[in-house]
């Protein structure tokens, strides 16, 4: 089983609308929790970590369910610029490294 | 944010030759760096740790015979493919531990590595 698992979409979705996609992970001991984002051929960049209570930073949502093991990302207001692959990292407690998913595939069209 | 600056982008060798690539921290000290593969459609694969002054951790399943690491300093790592073969073409990414952010990660802007 992979350490973390993402839907790999594509999610094609209209400018304004709604998205929402999650990823599972593995290792119950995990500490700690990101969305990266992915352009086309480039290297990942922060979008922004994932706390227990849930965060928002603008039109990104992320929410953290330790109980069930998963991490979900909605996108409100989708903007073309949006589209890219979303990343969902996982690191674990006792080093610094992060295990990544696949990737979910978020294109917007106009 | 803290810059990783990776060189070159992209790079084309014959099967056989040997490929460096490298990694700088631009502007802080990066004791640990991290050296990922990600081949199309899939996760970024960690391949080994990097440790200034100090020998790669490999993860398994990666020669350290073929994938040469050297962190020689605190601000720069390497990565040399040796013996290139085509199934050694991928994107190769570096990252960097910042250590006063010691959860972000941030990462060189990869190699595209085609071996012909």
């Amino acid at each position: 089983r992979k350490e973390v698992e993402q839907d790999p979409g594509p999610f094609n979705v209209p400018e304004g609308a709604t998205v929402a996609f999650n990823c599972t992970y593995s290792n119950s001991a995990s500490q700690s929790f990101f969305w990266y984002r992915q352009d086309c051929r480039k290297e990942p960049k922060l979008l922004m970590s994932v706390y227990s209570s849930g965060n928002e930073d603008g039109r990104f949502t992320a929410q953290l369910n330790r109980a069930s093991q998963y991490i979900s990302l909605l996108i409100r207001d989708s903007k073309l610029s949006d589209s890219a692959t979303y990343l969902c990292v996982v690191k674990g407690s006792n080093d610094y490294k992060l295990s990544f998913g696949a990737g979910t595939t978020v294109t917007v069209r106009a | 944010g803290a810059v990783v600056s990776q060189h070159p982008s992209w790079v084309i060798c014959k099967s056989g030759t040997s490929v460096k690539i490298e990694c700088r921290s631009l502007d802080f000290q990066a004791t640990t760096m991290f050296w990922y593969r990600q081949f199309p459609k899939q996760s970024l694969m960690l391949m080994a740790t990097s440790n200034e002054g100090s020998k790669a951790t490999y993860e398994q399943g990666v020669e350290k015979d073929k994938f040469l690491i050297n962190h020689a300093s605190l601000t720069l790592s390497t990565l040399t493919v040796t013996s290139a073969h085509p199934e050694d073409s991928s994107f190769y990414i570096c990252s960097a531990r910042e250590p006063r952010r010691n959860t972000e990660a941030f990462f060189g802007q990869g190699t595209r590595l085609t071996v012909v």
